[in-house]
């Protein structure tokens, strides 16, 4: 099975750095993916790491670290705009399904 | 090129009541993903398709039921529906569901069951 926990709400303030953790155990592993959900919408992809170390795409980064079962999403000069769910999702073995974590909800102040 | 698409938006429904959602994906993508998601919480994975085959399946009763069509599009199904059914379902494509293929997101159908 899949577990997938991060952490159920953060506060930031616009221009700032937010890092969003992940931590997933697995009994198979496929790649990790970050999607954006605003409030009633759809979720968004924003990233996807299958190998150790950092993605960056403008101004957000994501990492991972696949022996510690560990991923961050890190988003950089905040805007309010930002203010949304964080979904962290492994993609099984065979590539059929990804699991969700919880998701994190993040709400940025100006 | 248009994202992909579901129908209804919203669908209000009773207990016991049958409903069928619909999937459009994107055009050249060949596998479908059907996830239902109730407030606050993530995603959950409920059904696989690819190339009209069931491909994979999550942990939900057989009252849930899929299917693909040979243009790709899909629908979901569910009998008998209870008043935890509620939620919003959501279908991803893919171009074959595998490999380092990413899933793209449908604006979802909000299902309430009274």
């Amino acid at each position: 099975g899949q577990n997938i926990d991060q952490p159920t709400e953060m506060t930031a303030t616009e221009g700032a750095i937010v890092q969003i953790n992940c931590t997933y155990q697995t009994s198979g592993f496929n790649g990790l993916f970050w999607y954006q959900q605003h409030a009633g919408e759809a979720p968004t992809f924003l990233s996807y790491n299958v190998l150790d170390g950092l993605e960056e795409k403008g101004r957000f980064s994501s990492f991972l670290s696949r022996s510690k079962g560990y991923s961050y999403l890190l988003l950089k000069e905040l805007q309010m705009k930002d203010s949304a769910s964080y979904l962290c999702a492994v993609r099984d073995n065979a590539g059929n399904m990804l699991t969700f974590g919880g998701g994190t909800r993040l709400m940025v102040k100006p | 090129d248009a994202g992909v698409t579901q129908s209804p938006t919203h669908l209000i429904k009773t207990r016991g009541q049958q409903v069928t959602l619909r999937c459009s994906p994107i055009s050249g993508h060949k596998s479908v993903s059907w996830y239902q998601q109730v407030l606050g919480q993530g995603p959950q994975f409920i059904f696989q398709y690819y190339e009209k085959e069931e491909r994979g399946r999550g942990n939900f009763p057989d009252r849930f039921s899929a299917r693909q069509f040979p243009n790709y599009s899909s629908e979901l199904n569910v009998n008998a529906l209870l008043l935890g059914d509620s939620a919003l379902y959501l279908c991803a494509s893919s171009q074959s569901g595998g490999g380092t293929d990413t899933q793209y997101f449908g604006p979802g159908t909000r299902l309430t069951v009274l």
